[in-house]
């Protein structure tokens, strides 16, 4: 067990409908990150926040967005779901942005989009 | 950009015996941090060990090593006496800024 915990663990949603994510970071971190893992294949950058303010960006479009809030709890917003995003959602929390901090990872988020 | 490959998408060994993932990685940074996670059934991902590239002496981590090669941008994990809890989902990562690259994992399956 990491300390973070992910809600809910399994959703299933239809294409165009809005989906929101919720993670629970460990007790005082206050960085979380959010990744995208497809079946078979290794988890993908979504974005990061830091105190509140998003830290960086991967890949992703407009449409995924997110919160974190005073409390470190954080959220993770997709609008106008397409099918290619059923996958696992990972939510990874760590205390500062030094590199060498360890992620510590929640149990993860499995959309289907149907 | 930076990329991650694991060129072993599942690997087998015996109890108690040793085995080796392989990772490389592209990078044009010079200080950066290599992972190797550990994802079981359940999910939910778990530190094996870390590098920092620039220390030249290998981790290790009780049954758990790496090779770290920095000039041929390989990092592979041992792993010395397998025990059946080690069959899971690995992954090889890389942290040069605020983002984790993965690599496409290599399942690691434990005969007993």
């Amino acid at each position: 067990e990491t300390g973070v915990t992910q809600s809910p663990t399994h959703l299933i949603k239809t294409r165009g409908q809005q989906v929101t994510l919720r993670c629970s970071s460990q007790s005082g971190h206050n960085t979380v990150s959010w990744y995208q893992q497809a079946l078979g294949q290794g988890p993908q950058f979504i974005f990061q926040y830091y105190r509140e303010e998003e830290n960086g960006r991967g890949n992703f479009p407009p449409r995924f967005s997110g919160l974190q809030f005073p409390n470190y709890s954080s959220e993770l917003n997709v609008n106008a779901l397409e099918l290619d995003d059923s996958a696992l959602y990972l939510c990874a929390s760590s205390l500062g942005l030094e590199r060498y901090n360890e992620q510590f990872f929640g149990p993860g988020t499995r959309l289907t989009v149907l | 950009a930076q990329t991650v490959t694991q060129s072993q998408p599942e690997m087998s060994v015996q109890e108690a015996e040793t085995v080796t993932l392989s990772c490389t990685y592209d990078t044009s940074e010079s200080d950066y941090y290599l992972f190797w996670y550990k994802q079981p059934p359940s999910r939910q991902m778990i530190l094996v060990i870390r590098q920092e590239a620039y220390k030249q002496q290998n981790a290790t981590e009780n049954r758990f090593s790496v090779n770290f090669q920095k000039a041929a941008k390989s990092f592979s994990l041992k792993i010395s006496d397998s025990q059946l809890g080690d069959a899971a989902m690995y992954f090889c990562a890389y942290r040069g800024g605020n983002m984790l690259t993965f690599g496409g994992g290599t399942r690691l399956m434990v005969k007993p």
